[in-house]
């Protein structure tokens, strides 16, 4: 199993500019999740899904979509990107619905916005 | 809403020396713990986590914790600590039963000088 991947591991952007960042599990999951880690303020969830189909929104949402249409893939979306975007994104995703469940995390991807 | 403090946002520690990194949470009802630890360059991984039972619970590298539910206390500890230790340390939290949603702590820093 290659655990949780995701790409891209690095990207620059401009403000303005719109991406995706791409996270897939091949462990069959059902539930997955988004963070964002900034210096001092350890990770914030943005978004999760419990299950294809479901999503729901964490504690840091705004700026961010998110879409589940199959149980592997789980991309995160920037519309329209800004400074305070500049964080290290991490995807994390675990067996059932979290509660009893250890989240197995991705590698990350380092985002920069200018 | 439920919040993880970590006290210590930097250690330093010289090889051998005894570590205890405390972290609190505020919930009041049934919660899930977790300690993940964060080595350079690297994704998060699973320390150890608790659930229910024995308050004290055992993890992987001779790391332990103690849950103290009359403290709402979660604190790390190793007896003698290796500069491969050198990490960042995360105390999370899921609380309720219908939500997988880690919330973490700010982080721990902790250099263990060789």
């Amino acid at each position: 199993n290659a655990g949780v991947t995701q790409t891209p591991k690095f990207q620059v952007l401009k403000t303005g500019q719109s991406m995706t960042l791409q996270c897939a599990q091949d462990m069959n999951h059902e539930y997955m999740s988004w963070y964002r880690q900034d210096p001092g303020m350890g990770l914030r969830l943005i978004h999760y899904s419990v299950g294809a189909g479901i999503t729901d929104q964490g504690e840091v949402p705004n700026g961010y979509n998110v879409s589940r249409s199959t149980t592997e893939d789980f991309p995160l979306r920037l519309l329209s990107a800004a400074p305070s975007q500049t964080s290290v994104y991490f995807c994390a995703s675990s067996l059932g619905q979290g509660w009893v469940n250890e989240q197995f995390f991705g590698p990350g991807t380092r985002l920069t916005v200018l | 809403a439920q919040s993880v403090s970590q006290h210590n946002h930097h250690v330093i520690l010289s090889e051998a020396a005894s570590l205890e990194l405390g972290c609190n949470y505020s919930y009041g009802g049934t919660v899930n713990l977790f300690w993940y630890v964060q080595y350079p360059g690297q994704h998060l991984q699973l320390l150890l986590k608790y659930f229910s039972g024995d308050p004290l619970v055992k993890g992987i590298k001779g790391f332990e914790a103690e849950f103290i539910k009359s403290k709402f206390s979660f604190n790390l500890r190793k007896p003698s600590v290796q500069w491969s230790d050198t990490a960042e340390y995360f105390c999370a939290v899921t609380a309720g039963r219908n939500t997988g949603k880690l919330i973490f702590g700010q982080g721990t820093t902790l250099q263990v000088k060789p």
